[in-house]
């Protein structure tokens, strides 16, 4: 199974500042054939299930505000929030979908102070 | 707009069976693998298991936790997905989400249903 770390595992930034997230991969998730990389993040509110940020490491979802980006490739992933505002104060999860089973970072809980 | 509606949790002694229903709508639910997370309270998301489309048999993967208890299967003509649960442990307890979050072709939906939870306790 690829194991997916992340870092760190909670941080706290105040209004407009930025935040970023990482997420490792155990082996590459990046798919030679296509030059993507199967991975996605997720942002997690208290009482809501996982809610789709970023997918194939870089593309934001619809309806995503911009500020929420993707970067990386291969094992190596990072999350920014450009200026959190307080409606950011979630968890956040990475996913790799390159390979049976699919695994989850252990999440990252962002405060904002 | 796309939907997945988790039904069937509940409180359930050790040892118990419960059957979870996912209905699907919004997508061409056939061609797409479907996933059961769960996550139970205060912690992070868990993998359970998987079922393929029937392009590929509607083979299933399981995690090892589960492997042997819990049965994964499909209704494409109802667009329904479940989970049995069988001889339940109190570590069993969790909000259980269905999911896409396989890639078809170049798809990816990524979508989640609300949950439901399961409670085993005596």
């Amino acid at each position: 199974d690829i194991v997916m770390t992340q870092s760190p595992d909670s941080l706290a930034k105040s209004l407009g500042e930025r935040a970023t997230i990482s997420c490792k991969s155990s082996q590459s998730v990046l798919y030679s054939s296509n030059s993507k990389n199967y991975l996605a993040w997720y942002q997690q509110k208290s009482g809501q299930p996982p809610k789709l940020l970023i997918y194939w490491a870089s593309t934001r979802e619809s309806g995503v505000p911009d500020r929420f980006s993707g970067s990386g490739s291969g094992t190596d992933f990072t999350l920014t929030i450009s200026s959190l505002q307080a409606e950011d104060a979630a968890v956040y999860y990475c996913q790799q979908y390159y390979s049976t089973p699919p695994t989850f970072g252990q999440g990252t809980k962002v405060e904002i102070k | 707009e796309v939907q997945l509606v988790e039904s069937g949790g509940g409180l359930v002694q050790p040892g118990g069976s419960l059957r979870l229903s996912c209905a699907a709508s919004g997508f061409t639910f056939s061609d797409h693998y479907m996933d059961w997370v769960r996550q139970a309270p205060g912690k992070g998301l868990e993998w359970v298991g998987r079922i393929r489309d029937k392009a590929n048999s509607y083979t299933t993967e399981y995690a090892a936790s589960v492997k042997g208890r819990f049965t994964i299967s499909r209704d494409d003509s109802n667009e329904l997905l479940f989970l049995q649960m069988n001889s339940l442990k109190t570590e069993d307890t969790a909000l259980y989400y269905c999911a896409s979050i396989a890639v078809v072709g170049t798809e990816f939906l990524g979508y989640w249903g609300q949950g439901t939870l399961v409670t085993v306790s005596s």
